[in-house]
């Protein structure tokens, strides 16, 4: 059960694209199409913005945008605002009842 | 939908007990995979523990398995974290999460406020 691997840090200014990446196994992301990230604020409860890859739970805005190739999954932030600066963490389902997440990602916005 | 509140953190000694509890809002509860997942300060986030809707599975991260046990009533819609032998590292926000959807099993849609568990000599 090691933990996906996140870039620590991505930035980009106001209207930009980012795009966040989650890598992990065969033994979880390239296994499994269950892939879901989740937005954090300091001090407040996660906030699960895709799912299943790429699906959006209700109320999501469109700008974010799952996808997974291989073993490495991907988050994609459209038209950046300075309300998604916050951390994100991906998460995967391992097998046997088992979940993993990432070491997260903390968004800057220039 | 349903809401989900904790209860049970504190300041325990290394070596010590604790038991955490999860208590939803409606019946609905019943219909859903529940898990635990943490957060130490200023770490990630950490999944601990699953049980199935009726119970019928479990999990856990091999960092708490045989020391943490997951169980549920569904006729009281509580979910509770039997830690045991607890360690300085298990020191962390404890939050309950569900999908809160019977159809999928495998994200957290829904999550309690979470409860502070601080293991301390």
């Amino acid at each position: 059960q090691s933990a996906l691997t996140q870039p620590a840090s991505v930035s980009g200014s106001p209207g930009q694209s980012i795009t966040l990446s989650c890598t992990g196994t065969s033994s979880d992301v390239g296994g499994y199409n269950y892939v879901s990230w989740y937005q954090i604020y300091p001090g407040k409860v996660p906030k699960l913005i895709i799912y299943d890859v790429n699906k959006w739970p209700s109320g999501i805005s469109n700008r974010f945008s799952g996808s997974k190739s291989d073993n490495t999954a991907s988050l994609t932030i459209s038209g950046l605002q300075a309300e998604d600066e916050a951390d994100y963490y991906c998460c995967s389902y391992a097998g046997l009842s088992t979940w993993v997440f990432g070491g997260g990602t903390k968004v800057t916005v220039l | 939908q349903v809401q989900l509140v904790e209860s049970g953190g504190g300041v325990v000694q290394p070596g010590g007990s604790l038991r955490l509890s999860c208590t939803a809002s409606e019946s609905t509860f019943s219909s859903y995979g529940m898990h635990w997942v943490r957060q130490a300060p200023g770490k990630g986030l950490e999944w601990v523990a699953f049980i199935h809707y009726d119970g019928s599975k479990k999990n856990y991260a091999d960092s708490v398995k045989g020391r943490f046990t997951i169980s549920r009533d569904n006729s009281d819609y509580t979910l509770f974290l039997q830690m045991n032998s607890l360690r300085t590292e298990d020191t962390a926000v404890y939050y309950c999460a569900t999908s809160g959807d019977f159809w999928r099993e495998y994200d957290f849609d829904i999550w309690g406020q979470g409860t502070m568990v601080t293991i301390s000599s």
